[in-house]
């Protein structure tokens, strides 16, 4: 079945260090978002990234749709980017609707 | 500001009352979704309107009514309240369309005591 998994399911991570999360996904998407969600439970907008690169300060994340990942790179990690990552695809032909994977939870260490 | 935004922020309540979750967004969408997040943070979809028409409906208990006003709002209605209820709420819309992007709520947080 349609399946989105991330890894590694935790991450521990000294400040100012940088960190790669991977997504992988079952089938041909339409949509690859990638979200933060703060120790608030907030969940915010990193990046809409069906396919290539892209970069937000910090972050970027890259999308190779033909091998079925994505990828969010966190350079220079702050105290402020722990929470959990999550990423979530939008299947072709899977009923406009995303679907999340279990996510990344991140903890950033001083 | 334009959002989507969800009241109320918290909701406690007892077995088998009937409680009411509101959405609305200004961002001009005309697709809203309710998805649950259980406490090991899985987020699973629940419900999409689009233009006040429900197109998914997953496989959700009868005691959850969604119920669509207009296109920017997207209400939650809760029967019969159980246990197994108590979860975090997500309210999210998007333009039509698969490749946009979604955005959220801010999220209620059901207690069912």
């Amino acid at each position: 079945g349609i399946q989105v998994e991330q890894s590694p399911p935790d991450l521990i991570l000294q400040e100012g260090a940088n960190s790669t999360l991977r997504c992988n996904f079952s089938d041909s998407v339409n949509n690859l978002q990638w979200f933060h969600q703060n120790p608030w439970g907030q969940l915010i907008n990193l990046f809409y990234i069906p396919s290539g690169t892209k970069q937000n300060g910090r972050l970027s994340a890259t999308t190779v749709a033909t091998e079925r990942y994505s990828l969010l790179y966190i350079s220079s990690s702050q105290t402020t980017d722990s929470g959990v990552y999550f990423c979530a695809a939008d299947f072709t032909g899977g009923g406009n609707k995303l679907t999340f994977g279990t996510g990344t939870q991140l903890k950033v260490e001083l | 500001d334009t959002a989507v935004s969800q009241t109320p922020k918290y909701l406690v309540t007892q077995m088998g009352n009937d409680k009411s979750i509101k959405c609305e967004q200004n961002l001009g969408h005309d697709t809203m979704y309710w998805y649950k997040q259980d406490s090991k943070k899985f987020l699973k979809i629940m419900f999409s309107y689009n233009n006040k028409e429900l197109i998914i409906n997953e496989t959700v208990p009868n005691r959850f009514s969604p119920k669509s006003p207009d296109k920017a709002h997207l209400n939650l209605h809760i029967n019969s309240l159980e246990l197994g209820d108590s979860a975090v709420y997500f309210c999210a819309s998007r333009r039509t369309g698969a490749r946009t992007s979604l955005h959220f709520g801010n999220g209620t947080r059901l207690t069912v005591t």
